[in-house]
C-alpha cells in the first residue's frame, strides 16, 4: 500500500512568487493534516481536513496560505505571495476516521520550500 | 493538549536498551500518551501510544507511571537506524481526529 506522498520534494522560489504543494494521502483516509517546520523551530500544525471540509485551520499563519481538498482526496497548499519566512519543511499526514479511539497519523516525507 | 517535558538529547550504544523519559505532570484523565520519531530527512513516524497500562509493539515498549505523570519509551536493542528525534505527545480521548502538538523532543544518538 502506498504511503502519504508529497510533491515536490524540494522547491526553490523567489520572494513574491506562488508555490503549490500537493499531498496524496493514504487511500481511504478521511483525515488529512498539514504541518510545517520553519528553521530552528518545532513542527507546527497548520490545518486539518475531514474529507473535503476544513475541520480546524487555526494554525494557518495568514491569508497568504490557502489549502484545498477537492473531492476529499488529494490536497494542495498554496502560498501566494511567498515570503522569506515561509521557508521550511511542509509535512502532510493522514489518518483514518474513527469514532473517538486513538489512531496513528501517517506522515509524508515532506516538501522542503526555500524562498530566496 | 497538556505539555510534555523531555531531555534535549540522549546517547546510547548499539544493541543496548534505551529508556527515553517524558514528564507530563498536567496530564488529564482522558489524555493518551503518544510517541512519534523523526529520522533524518524524513517525516515523523508513529511509534506507540497508551493510556494507563504498559504497551508493547514490534518497535518499542511504553511504560506509564501509576500516577500517569510520566512515561518512558523503551527501545529494547538500539540500532543505528534508531537514531532520531523522539517526541512524546499527549492527545485527548476523542481527539484522534485532532492535530498533534510537537515539542522539541529528545535527539537520540546511537554509537556503534
Amino acid at each position: 500500500e502506498a504511503g502519504v506522498t508529497q510533491f515536490p520534494s524540494h522547491s526553490v522560489i523567489e520572494k513574491g512568487q506562488t508555490v503549490t504543494l500537493r499531498c496524496d494521502p493514504i487511500s481511504g483516509h478521511d483525515n488529512l493534516y498539514w504541518y510545517r517546520r520553519v528553521m530552528g523551530k518545532e513542527i507546527k500544525f497548520l490545518l486539518h481536513f475531514v474529507k473535503e471540509s476544513k475541520q480546524d485551520e487555526s494554525g494557518m499563519p495568514n491569508n497568504r496560505f490557502l489549502a484545498e481538498r477537492t473531492g476529499g482526496t488529494y490536497s494542495t497548499l498554496k502560498v501566494q505571495p511567498a515570503e522569506l519566512e515561509d521557508s521550511g519543511v511542509y509535512f502532510c499526514a493522514s489518518s483514518p476516521w474513527t469514532s473517538g479511539s486513538q489512531t496513528e497519523a501517517f506522515f509524508g516525507q515532506g516538501t522542503r520550500l526555500t524562498v530566496v | 493538549d497538556a505539555k510534555t517535558t523531555q531531555p534535549n538529547s540522549m546517547e546510547s550504544n548499539e544493541e543496548e536498551p534505551v529508556h527515553l523519559p517524558c514528564n507530563h505532570s498536567t496530564i488529564s484523565g482522558t489524555d493518551y500518551i503518544h510517541w512519534y520519531r523523526q529520522l533524518p530527512s524524513q517525516g515523523p513516524e508513529y511509534v506507540i501510544h497508551g493510556l494507563t497500562s504498559n504497551v508493547n509493539n514490534r518497535m518499542a515498549s511504553l511504560a506509564i507511571a501509576e500516577d500517569r505523570k510520566s512515561s518512558t519509551l523503551i527501545l529494547h536493542r538500539a540500532t543505528l537506524r534508531d537514531a532520531a528525534v523522539y517526541y512524546c505527545i499527549l492527545r485527548r480521548y476523542g481527539g484522534s481526529q485532532g492535530n498533534l502538538i510537537f515539542g522539541k523532543g529528545t535527539k537520540l544518538s546511537v554509537k556503534p
